[in-house]
């Protein structure tokens, strides 16, 4: 089973600052990595994927990839209070929908 | 756009006794889904997928015969919570993408199953 780490948080950043999220994996032939926002009592929503090295941007968003540290991840810039959530990193596991996620890292973010 | 439609969204029942939560693909067809469970302050993890006209494959740990899946359309998958326990009591979540595309993956908008 692959597996996916994630530090739990809180990670606490007050409002318009850069908040960065990590996440690590086992599985060095992974090829695709997706970024979830969830709110608490919510299901997940997705933010980004990235399946090449480097970095993704998508407005505030930024996912960067590194294989050969197998890690990944989200920066939040202008970070806002409706941003505090628990983030997932999910990898792909024997098929492209079928999902192992992290643990979750939770922001929050303070006026 | 696509969407995944889960239900009940909450559901209290007495210890022993069977839940149903359903999910449908409202837009497009999905030969396979997904079941997962998120107990609180956790992740999700993945319980079984829910495969249309064949068994359903289950993850390590996951009881097959206390989590009855049923995928008899295109667009329905069932999750039964057989005998339930106190210990089920989680938050039960469902996800599928449309046939043939690969990027996109939707999830339904959860079950809170309290057992009493």
């Amino acid at each position: 089973q692959k597996e996916v780490e994630q530090n739990s948080g809180p990670l606490s950043v007050p409002e318009g600052a850069i908040a960065s999220l990590n996440c690590t994996y086992s599985d060095r032939g992974s090829q695709s990595f997706f970024w979830y926002r969830q709110y608490s009592g919510k299901s997940p929503e997705l933010i980004m994927f990235i399946y090449s090295n480097g970095d993704k941007e998508d407005g505030r968003f930024t996912a960067q990839l590194n294989k050969a540290s197998q890690y990944v991840s989200l920066l939040i810039r202008d970070s806002q209070p409706s941003d505090s959530a628990t983030y997932l990193c999910a990898v792909p596991t024997g098929g492209f929908q079928k999902l192992v996620f992290g643990t979750g890292t939770r922001l929050l973010v303070s006026p | 756009g696509a969407v995944v439609s889960q239900h009940p969204s909450w559901v209290i029942c007495k210890s022993g006794t069977s839940v149903k939560i359903e999910c449908r693909s409202l837009d497009f067809q999905a030969t396979t889904m997904f079941w997962y469970r998120q107990f609180p302050k956790q992740s999700l993890m993945l319980m079984a997928t829910s495969n249309e006209g064949s068994k359903a494959t289950y993850e390590q740990g996951v009881e097959k015969d206390k989590f009855l899946i049923n995928h008899a359309s295109l667009t329905l998958s069932t999750l039964t919570v057989t005998s339930a326990h106190p210990e089920d009591s989680s938050f039960y979540i469902c996800s599928a993408g449309p046939r043939g595309n690969n990027e996109k993956l939707f999830f339904g908008s959860g079950t809170q199953l309290s057992v009493l």
